[in-house]
């Protein structure tokens, strides 16, 4: 079945640094990579996707890149915000019907000011 | 996107017990799903709850032990039967096609703990 490898599992940056989030994924059919950002204490909030046809992805100061062959995408927050401070999951879908999701394990960004 | 809900929002129950925990959505949603996220820990796919047959369910969880209904397109229910502490977690339904397929949103969660 599908595994999702999700690198760093911590991550501090100062504000106005970049931060780059890393995801492995082994099953070669999966075809649709979200990422989620969790605050503390509530949902999972979907902040960007893409889908297996495209090579990169951007929503003002989040990009998202997927390499098929290599079978890795990442996720890239530029500017980054002391509000940007959460966990934040990838995840990919796996072969059934609808998109259920396999996540990584998470990475814990601090931005500090 | 659509108004996911869920109730109980959290509860507190004695082992050997069972909760039953709806989630309601405002629109009709192709897909609904079960997580569960323990303390500090990614989320877990459960189940796809399938509307009008019997749900599909992941490695390691069984229907015995998480019943679930899908009886339209707008609600789902998660039974946790004969819980132990080790079912203490949060439950997070989620559903898709609302607006677009594959954009998967969640509901607030049901934080679940077993005594």
């Amino acid at each position: 079945g599908e595994n999702v490898e999700q690198h760093p599992s911590t991550l501090s940056v100062q504000e106005g640094d970049s931060a780059v989030i890393k995801c492995t994924y082994s099953d070669s059919a999966s075809n649709y990579f979200p990422w989620y950002k969790q605050e503390l204490g509530k949902r999972p909030q979907l902040i960007i996707d893409i889908r297996s046809n495209v090579g990169e992805k951007k929503d003002q100061r989040i990009a998202v890149t997927l390499n098929k062959t290599a079978k890795h995408f990442s996720l890239h927050i530029t500017e980054t915000q002391p509000e940007d401070s959460a966990v934040y999951f990838c995840a990919a879908s796996i072969s059934q019907a609808g998109t259920a999701l396999i996540f990584g394990k998470g990475t814990t960004l601090s931005v500090s000011s | 996107s659509a108004v996911i809900s869920q109730k109980p929002s959290r509860d507190i129950c004695q082992r050997g017990t069972s909760l039953t925990i709806q989630c309601q959505v405002d629109s009709q949603v192709t897909m609904m799903f079960w997580y569960r996220q323990q303390p500090g820990q990614s989320l877990t796919l459960i189940a796809t709850a399938n509307q009008g047959s019997e749900a599909t369910y992941e490695s390691g969880f069984v229907i015995d032990k998480f019943p679930i209904s899908r009886p339209n397109l707008t609600f789902s229910t998660l039974t946790v039967s004969n819980m132990s502490p080790e079912d203490s977690s949060i439950y997070l339904c989620s559903v898709e096609g609302a607006p677009k397929n594959n954009e998967q949103f969640f509901g607030p969660g049901t934080r679940l703990t077993v005594l």
